[in-house]
């Protein structure tokens, strides 16, 4: 079956400007995540979504990023007013539950190459 | 269909240092090794990776032996909010995309 998809695979913008990330988790997924990760470091916790519980948005870095998830399938990161050190790829993972005794396997989507000049 | 295997739960006194250890003797030469924790309701936070040297940030270190099947979190000064799930991680490369398959993780519980 189709895996996690994202869109655009590359984005450019100019510092100052709105971007809006979309993920497409597999189908039947109820947890989603979103990451980011700059160049040579590990994944770092944004957002999760999980079903329709609130969502867990500790690892948003400022008031700038949001995130949503409609009808829980698709969901929108937005990054207002961008600013240089955003640049980073955006990954989007889901997984069919979490916290299950035998544990949780996520699967990643290609991500999105954001710079931001 | 966890490539690591961890101890599934430990204890460390505040102040003193956890020693996590984790198994992955499948692993492939090319392959990272990762350590995420995740906390009550929260998702996964990363702590380190590494290959083959050992490598130190500023939440831990991890040593992995020479033969590169097995590997040690280490966090240097527990305290009471590293009471957490921690999670080693093969870093699996499948049909074009990354999978981090998390396996259950050791539960650490820092006492006061």
């Amino acid at each position: 079956g189709a895996g996690v998809s994202q869109s655009p695979s590359n984005k450019v913008t100019e510092k100052g400007k709105d971007v809006e990330l979309r993920c497409d988790p597999i189908s039947g997924h109820t947890a989603l995540y979103w990451y980011r990760q700059s160049l040579g470091q590990g994944l770092e916790f944004l957002i999760y979504f999980q079903g329709n519980s609130a969502p867990d948005k500790s690892g948003l870095p400022s008031d700038r990023f949001s995130a949503e998830r409609t009808g829980g399938s698709v969901s929108t990161l937005t990054i207002q007013r961008t600013q240089q050190e955003d640049s980073a790829v955006y990954l989007c993972a889901s997984s069919s539950t979490m916290g299950s005794t035998r544990g949780v396997t996520q699967y990643f989507g290609p991500g999105t190459r954001l710079l931001v000049l | 269909d966890a490539k690591t295997t961890q101890p599934p739960s430990m204890d460390c006194a505040e102040g003193r240092a956890a020693n996590l250890p984790c198994n992955h003797s499948t692993i492939s030469g090319n392959e990272y090794v990762y350590w995420y924790r995740q906390i009550h309701s929260q998702g996964p936070q990363y702590i380190i990776h590494g290959l083959k040297n050992n490598e130190t940030n500023e939440m831990a270190s991890l040593i992995i032996t020479e033969d590169r099947k097995s590997s040690t979190l280490i966090l240097p000064h527990a305290t009471l909010r590293d009471t957490a799930v921690y999670y080693c991680i093969v870093r699996v490369a499948e049909l074009g995309t990354y999978k981090y398959i998390f396996g259950t993780g050791t539960r650490l519980k820092v006492l006061a």
